[in-house]
């Protein structure tokens, strides 16, 4: 049980709203990093907080953002939503910025029609 | 850019039979390599992570090799279990502040009772 855990399980959005994903990292884990999986694809990586400030971000348009909360709770905001946005959206937690362990949740997947 | 190809896609073998999961990636300069396990509806679970100064590691039935010169990984599994039947990743880092992982598409094994 790694503790990691994402909210909703599953959301079902219409093109052009917005949409907030939930991620709450295991408990003493600074560092969280979001990552979306299309269907039959491996994650790519979108963002990574830590200590509540952006620390990386991927490939990725303006319209995901993030926020990370002195809890170290997690967010994950699309706007405009697009049809390719459906996907499995994946959050790890760390015990450390420079761990190589993370944690995954079993992530929240979103479909956008 | 660093693209991390896995061959076979799929792959269904009868339990009790050693299998090898291969693993390509182009920018030979990495910090690590990592292989992930990934069950239906659930997150990620690490299996082995090796450093590039490594050539192995080894956990129980899990036998994982890393020739950085020549950008390959394999994922060797022994006498394979109907529980083995998974979404096998594998990853790489680089080394950035933000140790971001690139991922393969996965192979999908089906272990045949």
């Amino acid at each position: 049980e790694t503790g990691v855990t994402q909210s909703p399980t599953h959301l079902i959005k219409t093109r052009g709203q917005q949409v907030t994903l939930r991620c709450s990292s295991q408990s003493g884990h600074n560092t969280v990093s979001w990552y979306q999986q299309a269907l039959g694809q491996g994650p790519q990586f979108i963002f990574q907080y830590y200590r509540e400030e952006e620390n990386g971000r991927g490939n990725f348009p303006p319209r995901f953002s993030g926020l990370q909360f002195p809890n170290y709770s997690s967010e994950l905001n699309v706007n405009a939503l697009e049809l390719d946005d459906s996907a499995l959206y994946l959050c790890a937690s760390s015990f450390r910025r420079d761990s190589y362990e993370q944690y995954f949740g079993p992530g929240t997947r979103l479909t956008v029609t | 850019k660093q693209e991390v190809t896995q061959i076979p896609a799929a792959l269904s073998v009868p339990e009790g039979e050693n299998l090898v999961l291969n693993c390509s990636f182009t920018d030979s300069a990495i910090y690590n390599l990592q292989w992930f396990r990934q069950d239906p509806g659930k997150g990620l679970t690490s299996l082995l992570l090796i450093q590039s100064s490594q050539r192995e590691q080894t956990s129980g039935r899990l036998n994982a090799s890393l020739d950085k010169s020549s950008g390959r990984s394999t994922l060797y599994i022994a006498a394979s279990q109907p529980g083995d039947s998974a979404t096998y990743l594998c990853a790489v880092r680089r080394d950035t502040g933000r140790r971001a992982l690139t991922f393969g598409s996965g192979t999908r094994l089906q272990v045949q009772p």
